[in-house]
């Protein structure tokens, strides 16, 4: 069965460090969705992207958040600097269209020290 | 902005028995509902989706129900099991976008 793959698992970094997060989506889907999830919440969209474009990308902060799906295939997800407030878990997620249903990665789980 | 809403955050019951979760959310122009499973520390597991056209979903002891003019969802466990412990999460499907309740967190004992 077709998974989306995240890598990697778990990141420990220290704070003003960089981070970035790779997300390889089911084969044949053009959406592409990148959450962050804090301990004890839900998952929170940072941006998604319809094949290499971003269709919403509001809540992602973009003075250290940047994200890129070039190809319109796989994406990378990057922290510059690191802050102790980051620490959470990245989750990825596709689907065929954007009112699809999404099938989630098993997520990255940071964290900054 | 839709928001969704989770009872109970937390629930323990023991094995057999039958239990409800529930989801409302304040927008009732939704395209479709679905729910999770989250085990510890892991990713989301697709559970059922509920299109907006349709009142509920089966697949085996699990079954959603949605009532869109109320902004209410249900989720009943037939015969909870302890491989059923994990947190529940309902999430609202809009125009290309998923908004998602904080869980229910649930524990089945043997």
């Amino acid at each position: 069965e077709a998974e989306v793959a995240q890598s990697p698992r778990y990141k420990i970094t220290e704070k003003s460090q960089a981070v970035a997060f790779w997300c390889d989506p089911i084969s044949g889907h053009a959406t592409l969705y990148w959450y962050r999830q804090i301990l004890g919440q839900g998952p929170e969209l940072l941006v998604q992207f319809q094949d290499e474009s971003v269709v919403d990308d509001s809540q992602l902060p973009k003075d250290r958040f940047s994200a890129e799906r070039l190809k319109g295939v796989d994406s990378t997800l990057k922290i510059q600097p690191a802050e102790l407030g980051d620490s959470a878990m990245y989750l990825c997620a596709s689907s065929l269209l954007g009112s699809q249903p999404q099938y989630f990665g098993p997520g990255t789980r940071l964290l900054v020290l | 902005k839709q928001e969704v809403t989770q009872i109970p955050a937390a629930l323990s019951v023991p094995e057999g028995e039958n239990l409800v979760l529930n989801c409302s959310f304040t927008d009732s122009a939704i395209y479709n509902l679905q729910w999770f499973r989250q085990d510890p520390g892991k990713g989301l597991t697709s559970l059922l989706l509920i299109q907006s056209s349709q009142r509920e979903q089966t697949s085996g002891r699990l079954n959603a129900s949605l009532d869109k003019s109320s902004g209410r969802s249900t989720l009943y466990i037939a015969a909870s099991q302890p491989g059923d412990s994990a947190t529940y999460l309902c999430a609202v499907g809009g125009f290309q976008k998923l908004v998602f309740g904080t869980g229910t967190r649930l524990l089945v004992s043997p």
